[in-house]
């Protein structure tokens, strides 16, 4: 079974502070895939980003950065100099093949709350 | 602004009442998806259609009837709906045939059901 775990339902930080999201993942599946969608009062899930199994490499897109770490299942999501735009619900979701198909099952953590505060 | 547009934004119906909500994309993906989400909880999957036939359906009950007249539109027909059936209602868009593709989402419809 597929399982996403974040275990920080809210986050609290003063603008220009770092902050880190974490996201702890179980599957049996050798090839997974794992995504970051950040969702803001409006509603709208906004894909940040995604990362296969077979790469661990970490990630920096401007302010934003990942480390994938298959030893300990996990995709934390670090973001740099918080602003407020940035407080959002931020969901860790997890595909791997779905009863044999190829359709993109997301299995969604329950989501971080991040407030920044100004 | 989203590539995905969902119509209407808000809704609010009686329990009698048959509305149906609508989801359309023009990215090319053959792949279309409904989600229910309650306050402070992930969305849960629905229904998925894949090359405009039903692949998935999350044993939702009859009350949701989807329907996927050609790549580009879906809806979700509501009738008889439940006060617990409040929820925003996402849709979602894939290319089809790829697990490491991401879903991309609509604004959502905000449903009330009094």
């Amino acid at each position: 079974a597929q399982k996403v775990t974040q275990a920080q339902t809210e986050i609290s930080v003063v603008e220009k502070e770092d902050v880190t999201l974490d996201c702890v993942y179980e599957t049996r599946d050798t090839t997974y895939y794992l995504f970051w969608y950040k969702q803001p009062p409006s509603g709208e899930l906004v894909f940040l980003i995604r990362r296969n199994s077979f790469d661990e490499q970490n990630e920096i897109s401007g302010r934003y950065s990942w480390n994938f770490q298959k030893s300990t299942s996990s995709f934390n999501f670090t973001i740099t100099a918080s602003q407020v735009v940035d407080s959002a619900v931020y969901f860790c979701a997890l595909t791997s093949p779905d009863r044999g198909s190829t359709l993109g099952r997301l299995y969604f953590g329950r989501g971080t709350q991040l407030t920044v505060w100004p | 602004d989203t590539e995905v547009t969902q119509t209407p934004k808000h809704l609010v119906m009686g329990m009698t009442n048959k509305k149906s909500l609508k989801c359309e994309q023009h990215m090319g993906h053959r792949a279309m998806y409904w989600y229910k989400q309650k306050a402070k909880k992930p969305p849960e999957l629905m229904f998925v259609y894949s090359y405009e036939k039903l692949s998935i359906n999350e044993s939702v009950p009859s009350r949701f009837s989807p329907e996927c007249p050609n790549s580009s539109l879906l809806n979700l027909h509501l009738h008889a709906l439940q006060p617990e059936d409040s929820a925003l209602y996402l849709c979602a868009s894939s290319h089809a045939g790829s697990l490491n593709q991401p879903q991309h989402f609509g604004d959502g419809t905000r449903l009330s059901i009094l």
